[in-house]
C-alpha cells in the first residue's frame, strides 16, 4: 500500500534562507507527484506536478524534483519570504486517485 | 481560472442529524472528489465522481454518501452525523484526463456536538 511521508512535520526559518522541504513514498508505481500549498483555513493550491517521466519542475522561486528509484521528492524555496507561511503538502497519483502526505507547516520568520 | 466553491465555510450540527455539504465547479470538469482533513493524517479520500450519476468508493466512505446529479455539482451527505465526523472537508475537481491536476474549493469545516 503506498504511503507518503512528509518530515519535518513543522519548520520555522528567518526570512531570506533557501529551504528544502521533503517528501518520500513507497512505492514507485507513480503516476506523478504535486506539491500544494495550503494557507489557514482556505482550500489547497497546486504549486507544481512532476510526471513520473521528469526529473524536476520549476516555477518561479520554486523547484521540486522527484526521483522515484528512491521513492523521494523535494521541493526548495529560494529566498523565502513571510508570504511563503503556509502549510505543504505532497501528493503521489498511482492510479484514480491522489495518496497525501500529512503536510509541513512552514513558518518564515521576519 | 478554475473556482470550486463549497456551500458553508463553517457548520454545526449535532449528533444524528442529517447533514448536506455541496460543492460546485464552474469549469465542465469531469471528475470531483470529496476529501476529509485532520491533523497529523493529511487527506483522506471519501468518495468521488466520474460522470454524472456515477460514485466510486475512496478510502473512508463508511457514514457518508454522494449525489451528482448534475456535471457542475458533487454533494456530500452524512445519513446521521457523530461526533468522529468532525473534520474539514474539502471538495476538489480535475478535468479527467488521467494525469491533470486537482483543483480545491475552500473547505467546511464541520463540528458535530
Amino acid at each position: 500500500k503506498q504511503e507518503v511521508t512528509q518530515i519535518p512535520a513543522a519548520l520555522s526559518v528567518p526570512e531570506g534562507e533557501n529551504l528544502v522541504l521533503n517528501c518520500s513514498f513507497t512505492d514507485s508505481a507513480i503516476y506523478n507527484l504535486q506539491w500544494f500549498r495550503q494557507d489557514p483555513g482556505k482550500g489547497l493550491t497546486s504549486l507544481l506536478l512532476i510526471q513520473s517521466s521528469q526529473r524536476e519542475q520549476t516555477s518561479g522561486r520554486l523547484n521540486a524534483s522527484l526521483d522515484k528509484s528512491s521513492g523521494r521528492s523535494t521541493l526548495y524555496i529560494a529566498a523565502s519570504q513571510p508570504g511563503d507561511s503556509a502549510t505543504y503538502l505532497c501528493a503521489v497519483r498511482p492510479n484514480y486517485q491522489l495518496i497525501w502526505g500529512a503536510g509541513t507547516k512552514l513558518i518564515i520568520k521576519p | 481560472d478554475v473556482k470550486v466553491t463549497q456551500s458553508s465555510r463553517y457548520l454545526v450540527k449535532r449528533t444524528g442529524e442529517k447533514v448536506f455539504l455541496e460543492c460546485v465547479q464552474d469549469m465542465d470538469h469531469e471528475n470531483m472528489f470529496w476529501y476529509r482533513q485532520d491533523p497529523g493524517l493529511g487527506l483522506r479520500l471519501i468518495y468521488f465522481s466520474y460522470d454524472v450519476k456515477m460514485k466510486e468508493k475512496g478510502d473512508i466512505p463508511e457514514g457518508y454518501s454522494v449525489s451528482r446529479e448534475k456535471k457542475e455539482r458533487f454533494s456530500l451527505i452524512l445519513e446521521s452525523a457523530s461526533t468522529n465526523q468532525t473534520s474539514m472537508y474539502l471538495c476538489a475537481s480535475s478535468l479527467g484526463q488521467g494525469t491533470d491536476t486537482q483543483y480545491f474549493g475552500p473547505g467546511t469545516r464541520l463540528t458535530v456536538l
